[in-house]
């Protein structure tokens, strides 16, 4: 069975710090990996996605995501936090379920960002 | 144009009573989610529908019923209302491209609260 585990419900980093939010998974095939952020009172909007292209997976607003099959991790990471970036984090991973998919969410870490 | 979007965005009622949230995505996508979001964050897949074929229900009471009456519309209906069901509702969509599952594109969100 499938599931996302994120490493910490907390993060707090100063404003052009690295962000470092971690994600490690389990599926029972290659799966689809996904990063999504939410903005309070809004819904979910993608950052990236890994679907085994390229390991490094570059997505909007300047984060990017690492997928290490060794380590059954994708985190994610952003070189330089801007204030704006303050949020939660959701890590999701998804595979096939009989004619669909089925895309389980960890349970997302909130970004705080310090001027 | 909103690609998913739900109605109502907010919903306060009183325990026992019975209400509908509406979904409707423009997308062309063969699948749509519902997922409850609790106090904590927490997002939790309670339905699935692919080409209007109920294709995950996890362990939800069954006074929650969907129903897709065609493949661009995952309406929710909730019977005998209880405080615990007050939570964010977010329905979801996406398509299956040659056997590889894009990201789930989400609508607002709909608060629901139980008095």
């Amino acid at each position: 069975a499938q599931s996302v585990t994120q490493l910490g419900s907390h993060v707090s980093v100063s404003e052009g710090a690295l962000v470092l939010l971690r994600c490690n998974y389990s599926s029972s095939v290659p799966p689809y990996l996904f990063w999504y952020v939410q903005y309070p009172n809004q819904g979910l909007q993608l950052l990236l996605k890994y679907t085994s292209a390229a390991t490094l997976v570059k997505g909007i607003n300047g984060f990017e995501a690492e997928f290490k099959k060794s380590e059954t991790s994708f985190h994610l990471t952003k070189p330089s936090a801007h204030m704006s970036d303050a949020a939660e984090y959701f890590c999701a991973v998804s595979d096939r379920l009989g004619g669909g998919f089925k895309t389980i969410f960890g349970a997302g870490t909130r970004l705080f960002v310090k001027a | 144009d909103t690609a998913v979007s739900q109605t109502p965005k907010y919903l306060v009622t009183q325990m026992g009573n019975d209400k509908s949230i509406k979904c409707e995505q423009n997308l062309g996508h063969d699948t749509m989610y519902w997922y409850k979001q609790d106090s904590k964050k927490f997002l939790k897949i309670m339905f699935s529908y692919n080409n209007k074929e109920l294709i995950i229900n996890e362990t939800v009471p069954n006074r929650f019923s969907p129903k897709s009456p065609d493949k661009a519309h995952l309406n929710l209906h909730i019977n005998s209302l209880e405080l615990g069901d007050s939570a964010v509702y977010f329905c979801a969509s996406s398509q299956d491209l040659d056997g590889q599952n894009t990201e789930a594109f989400f609508g607002q969100g709909t608060r629901l609260t139980v008095v």
